[in-house]
């Protein structure tokens, strides 16, 4: 059975700080991981989709890394704000089907 | 910026009754997904459709379950005979391309009594 696993499952930080949330995922047949942030009754909001190990991608003041080799991925937020505060989701993928394989999530709060 | 819309955002039936999902997925998106998660479990995947058929289905996704496209714009998840173990969050979401980004809608709760 493939599972997402992410942590930690919730987080408070203080407004201005820097947070960083971990995913781990099978390794073997990875297809592409994504990223997406879910605020309460609205629809999850696609952050990243990375395909290659050592993929770098950023938004703004977020940013995610790759590690297919050792099934990993990193997501950073630098100098946290208010409206950060949300669900943050990643799912795996093994191909190019549609089947998305969720993690849990991490639920970020950032206190002014 | 396009969105996917779901309708209704709640709704309550008994259990046994038939209900589907309604979705208006991108107007040019070809690949259309129906997810659900149920209060306190993950996101987990039902199914894929593409070009009128399904791609891929997931072991929840039953005889119970049946997915339609039945105009140029509608999307439709039909469960036939609602359990209680149904209640759930059901998301749609749609991609242009296929395995790459998906866009969701913002889900029906769904809550059988």
């Amino acid at each position: 059975i493939l599972n997402v696993e992410q942590s930690p499952q919730s987080l408070h930080v203080q407004e201005g700080d820097s947070t960083n949330f971990t995913c781990s995922f099978p390794s073997s047949n990875f297809y592409a991981l994504h990223w997406y942030r879910w605020e309460t009754a609205k629809s999850p909001e696609a952050l990243f989709v990375m395909t290659l190990n050592g993929d770098e991608k950023k938004k703004g003041r977020i940013s995610a890394t790759l590690n297919t080799k050792e099934g990993y991925s990193y997501l950073y937020i630098k100098g946290s704000q208010p409206e950060d505060s949300a669900t943050y989701l990643c799912a795996f993928s093994t191909s190019n089907t549609g089947k998305l394989i969720f993690g849990q999530g991490t639920t970020l709060q950032v206190k002014p | 910026e396009p969105e996917v819309t779901q309708t209704p955002s709640h709704q309550v039936t008994q259990m046994g009754q038939e209900v589907i999902l309604r979705c208006v997925p991108i107007s040019n998106h070809l690949y259309f997904y129906w997810y659900r998660q149920i209060l306190g479990q993950k996101v987990e995947f039902l199914v894929s459709f593409y070009n009128n058929e399904i791609s891929e289905k997931s072991e929840i996704f039953d005889d119970q379950f049946s997915v339609e496209r039945p105009d140029g714009s509608n999307f439709t998840l039909k469960i036939r005979s609602t359990k209680l173990e149904d209640s759930a969050m059901y998301f749609c979401a749609s991609s242009a391309d296929r395995g790459y980004g998906y866009t969701f809608g913002s889900g029906t709760r769904l809550t059988v009594v």
